[in-house]
């Protein structure tokens, strides 16, 4: 089952923060966040295990809420490096006995 | 040391043709995963490979794809009778299923365009 990511497109200036949400309909094991630049391939920011604590890289966290079946990812004082696409990816049992199922991407934009 | 590597980069292929697509995982690595991407979309699951076990192949999209792994590590992505809308870009990525962390290494993928 694919997770939701919200919102579909983001324009910031500069500065500004963000934060993109992924839901699924189905208890997570796992969330992975991604981002992909345009013509490269995805690189990885972060892993959130379930009953795991918010995870941070410089100025971009991210957070998991096993209740809601939701995690978000907070990006402050967005920079120029941060345009690209972002990808939530999905596990709903741990060891490895399912593969990522990833959203359809948040496309975000870091204008001067 | 080396990361994920796809090839070829790109295929040009005529629409009918068959074409195989391989995948060189990071050495160690026992979890490899095919996706697709389409111009300006998301990461489509194909096919998920796990040490040993039976791969999970719910995400082909018909009997035309078809994935091997060999001795646990090179796999190729196999489209017989290709189509115009298999035209996109073929991303493999492998990871360390051993440890809790274990994030996906994507390769560059490949491009592929049926005429």
């Amino acid at each position: 089952q694919q997770p939701v990511q919200s919102p579909q497109a983001v324009i910031l200036r500069e500065g500004e923060d963000a934060v993109i949400n992924c839901s699924s309909s189905k208890a997570l094991y796992s969330v992975h966040w991604y981002r992909q630049k345009h013509g490269e391939a995805p690189v990885f920011l972060m892993i959130l295990l379930k009953g795991g604590e918010q995870k941070g890289h410089e100025k971009i966290s991210a957070s998991f809420n096993e209740k809601k079946q939701q995690s978000s990812l907070y990006l402050t004082a967005s920079q120029l490096s941060y345009s690209g696409t972002y990808f939530c990816g999905t596990e709903y049992s741990g060891g490895g006995a399912d593969g990522l199922t990833f959203g359809k991407g948040t496309h975000l934009i870091i204008q001067p | 040391g080396a990361g994920v590597s796809q090839s070829p980069s790109n295929k040009v292929t005529e629409k009918g043709k068959d074409v195989e697509l391989r995948c060189d995982p990071i050495s160690g690595h026992t979890a490899l995963y095919w996706y697709r991407q389409s111009l300006g979309q998301g990461l489509e699951f194909l096919i998920y490979f796990q040490g040993n076990s039976a791969p999970d192949k719910s995400g082909l999209p018909s009997d035309r794809f078809s994935a091997e792994r060999t001795g646990g590590s090179v796999s190729t992505l196999t489209i017989q009778r290709t189509q115009q809308e298999d035209s996109a870009v073929y991303l493999c990525a492998s990871s360390s299923r051993d440890r809790v962390y274990s994030p996906l290494h994507f390769g560059n993928g490949t491009r592929l365009t049926v005429t």
